[in-house]
């Protein structure tokens, strides 16, 4: 099955750049979304087809997707950005909803 | 606003069954696909099954393929999963999700969830 690998944890300070990568084979073929999990609240959808933002979603949230690698990039990051982030595909080759481990993203 | 709440979840015995229900409201339910995804404590998030519009399609991870069964009912603006032969490890928040209907099976409205314990 087709798998997706996220960095278990990624760090920043506020006002910095946050980069969170999702690796999967020949990734840059498919649409990529990503939801960001605060703790104990429900996935909120921040990027969706590799680089579209939600109604609602600060332009500081933007993503793209190339080869074997996803990135989801925030800039001027916040502590309110504190969050688990995930990836997800649909493979339809093997017709598979996937999801990526999750990173961490910590706000220093 | 689009809204999905979860109920049914609670405390059940290994190999019991269990009738998780999404309720939506504030878009036209029937236009879109539901999915189902679950969390384990502390872990990840797991895609679980889906059902399309008018119910005529459906799906469900493989690893859980035989035991779910999903429906709707338009009428009510309502999904329901069943759940058989409960295992320690279907412990989990389950998730109904809207799906955006691009044809690449995005999330894009998600309930707040509903919270299965499976134990003795």
């Amino acid at each position: 099955s087709y798998v997706l690998t996220q960095p278990p944890s990624v760090s920043v300070a506020p006002g910095q750049t946050a980069t969170i990568t999702c690796g999967g084979n020949n990734i840059g073929s498919r649409r990529v979304h990503w939801y960001r999990q605060r703790p104990g609240q429900a996935p909120v959808l921040v990027v969706d087809h590799d680089s579209e933002r939600p109604s609602g979603i600060p332009e500081r949230f933007s993503g793209s997707n190339s080869g074997s690698t996803a990135t989801l990039t925030i800039t001027r990051v916040e502590a309110g950005d504190e969050a688990d982030y995930f990836c997800q595909v649909w493979d339809s080759s093997s017709r598979h909803i996937v999801f990526g481990g999750g990173s961490k993203l910590t706000v220093l | 606003q689009v809204q999905l709440v979860e109920s049914g979840g609670g405390v059940v015995q290994p190999g019991r069954s269990l009738r998780l229900s999404c309720a939506g409201s504030g878009f036209n339910f029937s236009d879109h696909t539901i999915h189902w995804v679950r969390q384990p404590p502390g872990k990840g998030l797991e895609w679980v099954a889906f059902i399309s519009y008018d119910g005529g399609l459906e799906d469900f991870a493989e690893s859980l393929r035989g035991r779910l069964t999903v429906s709707r009912d338009n009428s009510k603006n309502m999904v329901y999963l069943q759940m058989n032969s409960l295992r320690s490890e279907d412990t989990a928040v389950y998730y109904c999700a809207r799906d955006g209907d691009t044809g690449y099976y995005v999330f894009d409205h998600w309930g707040r969830g509903t919270l299965v314990t499976v134990s003795s």
